[in-house]
């Protein structure tokens, strides 16, 4: 089945500590992006990959880090996390790079930052 | 700053009715139109996509695109209660980048 998987779905965890939040896809999709999704303001673009070892900033990066070694995995990594990261975080994939095409979405990660 | 503006509603509307939903945006330079469907809890799913000036049909869902109002609206028409869900404009904005509406909520009551 062609989808998107996250990791972990939910999370709590305390500001500081380090966390990763792994993406995967199976459909040989070049194009992966990661948004947050908070009350009122829609999904904003944390990072986008056009292809293996290709990133680059989207509207709210700060705070954030991803690689792309491979090109199924598109990680997420909260390096010191803080409370107003708090927020629903959905990877999202597409068949090329270039914003032209229909974006396959993850189930999302709740995250909860204390 | 790139933008893309939906009414956040709710808009309510009766069981048969056509509900139409409006979008903005700022980028001229946008090219690719899209209409997500996102239901309480879950992820979004694409419904239509529009790339050039005019109407495209769906089934009940109609996209309209004018480039030069930089306006875009999604028409459902038979409205079922299953349509009720939040809806997200986004707009492929220049470069690689991918902006996204912060939806309007839908209602259609039985």
């Amino acid at each position: 089945e062609a989808q998107v998987t996250q990791n972990p779905r939910y999370l709590i965890t305390v500001t500081g500590k380090k966390l990763t939040v792994t993406c995967s896809q199976n459909m040989n999709h070049e194009y992966m992006s990661w948004y947050r999704q908070d009350p009122g303001l829609g999904l904003r673009q944390i990072y986008y990959s056009m292809n293996v070892e290709v990133t680059d900033k989207g509207d709210v990066p700060e705070g954030y880090k991803v690689s792309r070694k491979e090109k199924r995995n598109f990680p997420l990594i909260l390096e010191s996390p803080s409370p107003n990261q708090t927020s629903l975080y959905f990877c999202a994939s597409t068949l090329m790079a270039g914003a032209a095409n229909e974006q396959f979405f993850g189930p999302g990660t709740r995250l909860t930052v204390l | 700053q790139k933008e893309v503006e939906q009414n956040s509603g709710p808009l309510s509307v009766p069981e048969g009715a056509i509900a139409s939903l409006n979008c903005t945006y700022s980028d001229r330079g946008s090219q690719s139109f899209f209409w997500y469907r996102q239901y309480s809890g879950k992820s979004p799913e694409l419904i239509m996509f529009i790339y050039s000036n005019g109407d495209k049909e769906d089934g009940r869902f109609t996209a309209q695109l004018n480039k030069a109002s930089q306006y875009v609206s999604l028409l459902i028409r038979d409205s079922q209660p299953s349509d009720s869900a939040t809806y997200l404009c986004a707009v492929g904005a220049s470069g690689f980048k991918t902006i996204f509406g912060a939806g309007t909520r839908l209602f259609v009551k039985a």
